[in-house]
């Protein structure tokens, strides 16, 4: 099956811990993303990479970090220094639907919980 | 990103009745895209609009770009139990950066 695998689904974090959210692809997709997603607050952009070894903050970086060593993989490590881990995370790819437009293919999520 | 509000935050419907969603720029909006997350699920693509004034149909569902390209709507016709879920525009600049709106949650009385 193509398509994207996010683990774990669940996952709690201890006060002071990072804990990395692992995201594998297996589309050929060149981009991929990380979204927070909190309730009534929509999909919030924290990092994307365009191409491997290359990527770039979203709107809401800090505490986050990312790494991008292969095409089909994209983890992303929430710090000690993200106050308000508790979300929704949602990694996706995507394919270029012309000039300046992806379409994005979303992974099944992780709901990371602090204890 | 491109900035876009989306209204209402929440719609609950009867069965058989129709269902609007509408996103809202300040600014012009290269493309517009619509996304549905069922309840549990994950965000799935819809469309994409790219031209003003521009109209699809997918079956019930009814996409419209505006004109000046600064709003666009999701119309569905007869609800059914199927339609549950948020329903999310976005729309994508120069850098691949998608800025969505905040969802429209959709819940459907059998």
């Amino acid at each position: 099956d193509g398509g994207i695998t996010q683990s774990p689904k669940y996952l709690f974090r201890k006060e002071g811990q990072n804990v990395t959210l692992s995201c594998e692809q297996n589309l050929n997709h060149d981009a991929m993303y990380w979204y927070r997603q909190d309730p009534g607050q929509g999909l919030r952009l924290i990092y994307y990479s365009q191409i491997v070894n290359d990527f770039q903050k979203g709107d809401i970086a800090e505490g986050y970090s990312v790494s991008r060593e292969k095409k089909e993989s994209f983890p992303l490590t929430v710090t000690s220094a993200q106050k308000n881990p508790t979300a929704f995370y949602l990694c996706a790819s995507s394919i270029s639907l012309g000039r300046e437009r992806q379409k994005l293919f979303f992974g099944s999520g992780t709901q990371l919980s602090v204890l | 990103g491109q900035q876009v509000m989306q209204i209402p935050q929440y719609q609950h419907v009867q069965e058989g009745e129709d269902f609007t969603t509408y996103c809202n720029s300040s600014t012009t909006l290269s493309n517009i895209q619509w996304y549905k997350q069922r309840p549990g699920g994950h965000p799935v693509f819809l469309i994409q609009l790219v031209k003003s004034g521009e109209v699809k149909k997918q079956k019930r569902l009814t996409f419209q770009f505006g004109e000046a390209k600064k709003n666009s709507s999701l119309h569905i016709t007869a609800t059914q139990t199927t339609d549950v879920g948020t329903y999310f525009c976005a729309s994508g600049g120069s850098n691949y950066k998608l800025t969505f709106g905040k969802g429209t949650l959709l819940t459907v009385n059998p």
